[in-house]
């Protein structure tokens, strides 16, 4: 399968624990985009990468938010001390030209 | 502000039953204008990119349209499997990371 990867899948927390979700974006794709999507929503920007380079964040991305692209490969999000409204699908974008293709998202339940 | 409005919220249709879903949007110069669909608990699959007023595409029972304001998804004779969530997003001329602006979705049922 040459398709976004994303992992877990799952992920249940308590209330301010951290936790970090991976993406691996489709090879040479040189664009990366993490996006939140909660139940009945549209999916919302938070960050790109071009590259390793993180080019912009959304005000949605609190500083609780990290997200890194190291060698411009793989991406990794992270979120400090969660809060029960971090609870939402996480879904990785990569694009190349015209079109971006999703993963099948990690959905984070903060309890 | 880029905006996306899509309507109906939900549709139910019988087998075979066409319609037509709406998606509206406000956008500074659109560079592009893209369908997906999204089965529960998966990510968005593409469907189609529209770049200009009057452009057209098709697939299989679907054809996406645009205008200057909006586009619409029409689905042709629906099957059941093609329940499931669509999702209309912009893509702003000065965009320069080609962010997408999602609409809140419309979710098709389709019964036999």
């Amino acid at each position: 399968d040459t398709g976004v990867s994303q992992d877990p899948r799952h992920k249940i927390t308590k209330r301010g624990q951290n936790v970090t979700f991976r993406c691996d974006p489709i090879s040479e794709h040189n664009r990366l985009y993490w996006y939140r999507q909660t139940l009945g929503q549209g999916p919302e920007f938070l960050t790109y990468f071009q590259n390793e380079a993180q080019l912009e964040k959304s005000r949605l991305l609190s500083d609780r938010f990290s997200a890194e692209r190291p060698k411009g490969s793989f991406s990794t999000l992270e979120i400090q001390r969660t809060e029960q409204g971090d609870s939402a699908m996480y879904l990785c974008a990569s694009r190349k030209e015209t079109k971006a293709f999703f993963g099948q998202g990690t959905r984070l339940t903060v309890v | 502000e880029d905006q996306v409005t899509q309507s109906p919220e939900a549709l139910r249709l019988q087998e075979g039953e066409s319609s037509s879903l709406n998606c509206s949007y406000t956008v500074s110069g659109l560079r592009g204008l893209f369908w997906y669909r999204q089965d529960p608990g998966k990510g968005p699959e593409f469907l189609f990119t529209l770049y200009s007023a009057g452009e057209e595409k098709e697939k299989e029972r679907l054809k996406a349209t645009l205008t200057k304001k909006e586009s619409f998804l029409h689905i042709t004779a629906p099957k059941p499997e093609d329940s499931a969530t669509y999702l209309c997003a912009v893509q702003a001329r000065g965009n320069a990371g080609n962010m997408l602006t999602f609409g809140g979705g419309t979710r098709l049922m389709v019964k036999p």
